[in-house]
């Protein structure tokens, strides 16, 4: 059980530049999630997925797209990379299930380090 | 909307108690939480308090709600230096399962 897993760690990118992010979990979760985390800033949302098939727009979506190819898996597109998407991108799941005591409780992945020059 | 806020940096020695403190605005949240960010590396859950409840120990951890105020907090007992992380506190948004997060405190213990 891996988890919520992110590829790549690291990316350089000039501006305009395209590039998609990867994000799987093996929890069998429905709701996924993409933020993105700059200093002094905490964590904002970009998009979320409340289930296969489904994206909705979070508190910071421009210049972003989304993609749930199923339910493991939720990508984030660069479509034409800028300077001000620089940062650290985490995906996280959530877990629903009525029994769990910390319903809704999210799990977050191990981040994606972005440099766009 | 809603809003989290925390005070950015916190500095303790090792051994002694340290407090981290939230003032969240949404007065329905259901949960709240509190998570861990070590350095370079993603955020991980450490520990959660129901609404209704104003006090969860767990282990060194003590989580404290004053839903009256809209406060919360965490205080870490004979904190050590793998302690030194930056710690956030999130609340459920009441209309959708989104957590909003705080802008995190930076724990520094020293030896």
């Amino acid at each position: 059980n891996a988890g919520v897993t992110q590829t790549p760690k690291f990316q350089v990118l000039k501006t305009g530049q395209s590039m998609t992010l990867q994000c799987a979990q093996d929890m069998n979760h429905n709701s996924m999630y993409w933020y993105r985390q700059d200093p002094g800033m905490g964590l904002r949302l970009i998009y979320y997925s409340a289930s296969e098939g489904t994206t909705d727009k979070g508190e910071v979506p421009n210049g972003y797209n989304v993609s749930r190819l199923n339910k493991r898996e939720f990508s984030l597109r660069l479509e034409s990379a800028a300077p001000s998407q620089t940062s650290v991108y985490f995906c996280a799941s959530v877990v629903e299930d009525q029994a769990e005591e910390a319903q809704e409780t999210q799990y977050f992945g191990p981040g994606t380090r972005l440099l766009v020059l | 909307g809603e809003d989290v806020e925390q005070s950015l940096f916190l500095s303790v020695r090792e051994g002694d108690s340290s407090v981290i403190n939230c003032t969240y605005t949404d007065s329905s949240s259901t949960y709240l939480y509190w998570y861990k960010q070590e350095p370079g590396a993603g955020l991980q859950l450490l520990t959660y308090i129901f609404s209704n409840m104003d006090m969860k120990q767990d282990q060194r951890l003590t989580v404290l709600l004053n839903k009256k105020d809209k406060h919360l907090s965490l205080r870490i007992a004979d904190t050590q230096t793998g302690d030194s992380a930056i710690y956030f506190c999130a609340e459920k948004d009441t209309g959708f399962q989104k957590l909003v997060f705080g802008t995190g405190t930076r724990l520094l213990v020293s030896p």
